[in-house]
């Protein structure tokens, strides 16, 4: 079963609307962290937002939210006000049980996101 | 600071050749992965490390090997490659567990193609 799931292969937005990339994951693990990454086409990949299973509040950075429904299993990334730079393609991930050694990262495969002027 | 460093940024090779990329982070993390990008299927996981000496295998490991000789140093090596290997190669690093956030740092990415 894929641990994380992007269904959501490209997606359209208005500039300065609001849009929420849906991101699904799997685990049995309580502990674990969820993370969405932006990757513009120049190739780098960018540490957007977090959120641990713990965590009693939504993670909020700047215009990133991140929409977390602990019993559906979902991390959905919203961005308010879309601009022309956040054409990109974004991933979810998660890491299971944070506080044991040696645990992997996985990776949804993706949204890719337009601005529209 | 210069996060994490990857050489070389292209690649090609024919099939059979071998190469090593070099994966180098300044940042004094434990952890170390190697990952591979293809069109439609996202990030995958070849080899970590959580620490010098040590390695494990992630999703994908087959046709590679590592090493992480040095904390600061993971290498990551194709004995004979071969086109299905043809793929960008992000090499990434984090602290190691306990709270907080501990995401991962990427580097810039390494484009290799097998003909």
């Amino acid at each position: 079963a894929q641990k994380i799931t992007q269904t959501q292969p490209g997606m359209f937005v208005q500039e300065k609307e609001a849009v929420t990339l849906d991101c699904t994951y799997d685990t049995s693990d309580p502990s674990y962290g969820l993370f969405w990454y932006k990757q513009p086409s120049s190739g780098e990949m960018i540490f957007l937002i977090y959120q641990g299973s713990y965590d009693q509040q939504n993670a909020t950075e700047g215009r990133y939210s991140l929409n977390f429904q602990k019993a559906r299993k979902s991390a959905n990334l919203v961005i308010s006000a879309s601009q022309l730079g956040d054409s990109a393609m974004y991933f979810c991930a998660m890491r299971e049980g944070l506080w044991v050694t040696g645990n992997q990262f996985y990776f949804g495969t993706g949204t890719s996101l337009t601005v529209i002027p | 600071n210069a996060g994490v460093t990857q050489t070389p940024k292209f690649r090609v090779l024919k099939t059979g050749q071998s190469m090593t990329l070099l994966c180098a982070q300044d940042m004094n993390h434990e952890y170390m992965y190697w990952y591979r990008q293809d069109p439609g299927m996202g990030l995958r996981l070849i080899h970590y490390s959580v620490g010098e000496g040590t390695t494990a295998k992630g999703e994908v490991p087959d046709g590679y090997n590592v090493s992480r000789l040095k904390k600061q140093n993971f290498l990551l090596g194709l004995e004979s490659a071969a086109p299905s290997q043809t793929s960008v190669y992000f090499c990434a690093s984090s602290y190691s567990g306990g709270t907080g956030t501990y995401e991962q740092y990427f580097g810039p990415g390494t484009r290799l193609t097998v003909t």
